[in-house]
């Protein structure tokens, strides 16, 4: 199975903010990955899927980039409605995985 | 509007078996593969299984093999997910989701004595 390791594990910013969410993969494959956003008590929701392609909807401060085993999701500026924690996905091979999360919280 | 409503979620003991179902609503089902992702709580997203447009294809994470199976119903329009020997471990909150662009709410399923 392919691990996928994100970083950090959480951050804290403040609105206004750039901020960077790395995720890595055990073995190497094109541009088969998403992002999603949950927050609590809510259902995840996709934003990017393909790497960086931005889904209908999702705001573009969202934007994802990378291939290979490295990826990384930028939300530039960070608002408020944007604490909330990111996931990155695999679906290059089974079984589909997810990276362990990164909680992003409000300085 | 565009919906999965899963149901059957529960209490039940180690051993037990369950059935959990998902709604669909709002699009055409029958052109979208379908999964189930879990999430324990306060912990993150493991997807469990997966089932090709027409049920020819299914897929399934290794702890669950076996033990589980996806089923779908293209003309009521709902998933389905038969979990058998349950386990403590498979405690969690069970998403219904389609090609992981859509999800429902979840229903929870509790294994415990």
């Amino acid at each position: 199975a392919i691990r996928m390791t994100q970083s950090p594990s959480s951050l804290s910013a403040s609105t206004g903010d750039r901020v960077t969410i790395s995720c890595r993969a055990s073995q190497g494959f094109n541009n088969y990955l998403a992002w999603y956003q949950q927050k609590p008590g809510k259902a995840p929701r996709l934003l990017i899927s393909a790497a960086s392609t931005l889904q209908s909807g999702v705001p573009s401060r969202f934007s994802g980039s990378g291939s290979g085993t490295d990826f990384t999701l930028t939300i530039s500026p960070l608002q408020s409605e944007d604490f909330a924690t990111y996931y990155c996905q695999q679906y290059y091979s089974y079984p589909l995985t997810f990276g362990g999360g990164t909680k992003v919280e409000i300085k | 509007e565009v919906e999965l409503v899963e149901s059957g979620g529960g209490l039940v003991q180690p051993g037990e078996s369950l059935r959990l179902s998902c709604a669909a609503s709002g699009f055409t089902f029958s052109t979208y593969w379908m999964s189930w992702v879990r999430q324990a709580p306060g912990k993150g997203l493991e997807w469990v299984a997966n089932i090709k447009q027409d049920g020819s294809e299914k897929n399934y994470v290794d702890s669950v093999k076996g033990r589980f199976t996806i089923s779908r119903d293209n003309a009521k329009n709902s998933l389905s997910l038969q979990m058998n020997g349950l386990r403590v471990e498979d405690s969690a909150l069970y998403y219904c989701a389609r090609d992981l662009d859509l999800w429902g709410q979840g229903t929870l399923v509790t294994v415990s004595s």
